[in-house]
């Protein structure tokens, strides 16, 4: 986890917004990189994942951007619901090596 | 619910103990993930089995161990427990010989004191 990590710790957002969550990495040599929630006392779970020779991927209301020049990642949550509230990671793996390496996280709070 | 179940959810052990940890895969999932998350260290991948055998290694403590059995269960066990060894151990699964989409479990939560 020493290589990817989080630009803010936090985010609110009111509900029905757009969320943007940040995500800076450090190895270039990553060959996925993927976005995981977890929400109070439960596992993580996996949202998206994009692979490092694609700069978008979208999914259902998530959009995950991928800026190789300068090593950052986003996921974006189109209308922000309180079910949205939790701590999202950003992790990396490289290619046929399921390990994953995981940042600090930052917790989204939903306000009504 | 991800289908993944993990033993016990809770345990309060002493330093110096050993305990074992026990997860359940999902149906199906041959890959079985062991993690561990803590407020200092966050999430760190310890180890995963494939099909009953050791396949990548983190991080993981000598004084760790895991096994993955024939009915594709996993135990991971630790020993001589020490204050820092307090944590979550999530468990997690997927199909094949690994995936990016994980399957994680509920968590057991480890306090040594």
């Amino acid at each position: 986890g020493e290589s990817v990590g989080l630009h803010l710790p936090t985010l609110s957002v009111q509900e029905g917004d757009n969320s943007i969550i940040n995500c800076a990495y450090s190895n270039s040599a990553s060959d996925y990189f993927i976005w995981y929630k977890q929400e109070s006392g439960k596992g993580p779970q996996f949202i998206i994942d994009i692979r490092s020779n694609m700069d978008k991927r979208q999914g259902q209301r998530v959009t995950v951007l991928l800026n190789k020049t300068v090593k950052h990642l986003s996921l974006q949550i189109a209308a922000t619901q309180p079910g949205d509230s939790a701590v999202y990671f950003c992790a990396e793996a490289f290619r046929f090596d399921y390990k994953l390496s995981f940042g600090a996280g930052t917790t989204v709070t939903v306000r009504a | 619910d991800s289908g993944v179940t993990q033993t016990p959810k809770h345990l309060i052990t002493a330093t110096g103990q050993r305990v074992t940890l026990r997860c359940s895969p999902r149906s199906g999932d041959l890959s079985v993930y062991w993690y561990q998350q803590s407020l200092d260290q966050g999430l760190q991948f310890l180890i995963q089995y494939y099909n009953g055998e050791e396949r990548a290694k983190g991080n993981i403590l000598e004084r760790f161990s895991a096994q993955q059995f024939p009915d594709l269960h996993s135990e991971l066990n630790l020993s001589s427990l020490e204050l820092g060894d307090s944590a979550l151990y999530f468990c997690a699964s997927s199909p094949g010989l690994g995936g990016y989409e994980q399957y994680f479990g509920p968590g057991t939560r480890l306090t040594v004191t």
